[in-house]
């Protein structure tokens, strides 16, 4: 079974530019849940998605946005980026409700 | 009262020691509490999971222990194996398993 793939993995934005991330969960996961992290803050959640619905939702700035599509594969979408918005980007997948997440290798997400 | 404190840092345990890894929470409302390990350029990979009906879980060398009272869970590695080196996440959640709250980490280096 083929695991959570993130892509790109690798992405360098200008600032002020907006960027998407993509999210392909393993098959037959319903739930989505993005995480962003960086050497001083950690783990830290942003979002999670379950049937195209948003469920739960950290404390980050508007600019920071997601969606699931019916197949359950999920973006999230960050506006007018910010150097501090560099970090590696994480999307977990889950069954459903009350299950394991599990992890993509990330997105790399580095801000000039 | 969401965060969850993890000590130590970082950890250096010789080849066939005990690696000990501590957690504190402060919200009663979690209600799962999994340890995840990362490599370096990996997402993080669910290790084990505990509830708190459970004082203790084991699995192969890996085995957590939880103090509802105190508020506290650990991880015990078993024979630490150079191979272990990685950094370590506690984290706990409410509200179904989709939102986690992780502790700030542990690097762990297995000398041979």
């Amino acid at each position: 079974k083929a695991g959570v793939t993130q892509t790109p993995r690798y992405l360098i934005k200008t600032r002020g530019q907006q960027v998407t991330l993509s999210c392909s969960p393993i098959s037959g996961h319903r739930s989505v849940s993005w995480y962003q992290q960086t050497p001083g803050q950690g783990l830290q959640f942003l979002f999670e998605y379950f049937s195209e619905t948003q469920r739960n939702k950290g404390n980050f700035p508007g600019r920071f946005s997601g969606r699931q599509f019916s197949n359950s594969r999920s973006e999230m979408n960050v506006s007018t980026l910010e150097l501090g918005d560099s970090a590696l980007y994480l999307c977990a997948s889950s069954p459903g409700s009350r299950t394991e997440a599990f992890f993509g290798q990330g997105t790399r997400l580095t801000v000039v | 009262q969401q965060q969850v404190k993890q000590s130590p840092q970082s950890l250096i345990v010789q080849k066939g020691g005990i690696s000990i890894i501590n957690c504190a929470y402060e919200n009663t409302a979690f209600d799962y509490f999994p340890w995840y390990q990362q490599f370096p350029g990996k997402g993080p990979a669910l290790l084990i999971a505990i509830r708190p009906d459970v004082s203790e879980k084991k699995e192969g060398r890996f085995t957590i222990s939880f103090n509802k009272s105190a508020k506290q869970f650990s991880l015990h590695i078993m024979d630490s194996q150079p191979g272990d080196s990685a950094t370590y996440f506690c984290a706990a959640s409410t509200e179904g398993f989709q939102k986690l709250v992780f502790g700030t980490g542990t690097r762990l280096l297995v000398s041979p």
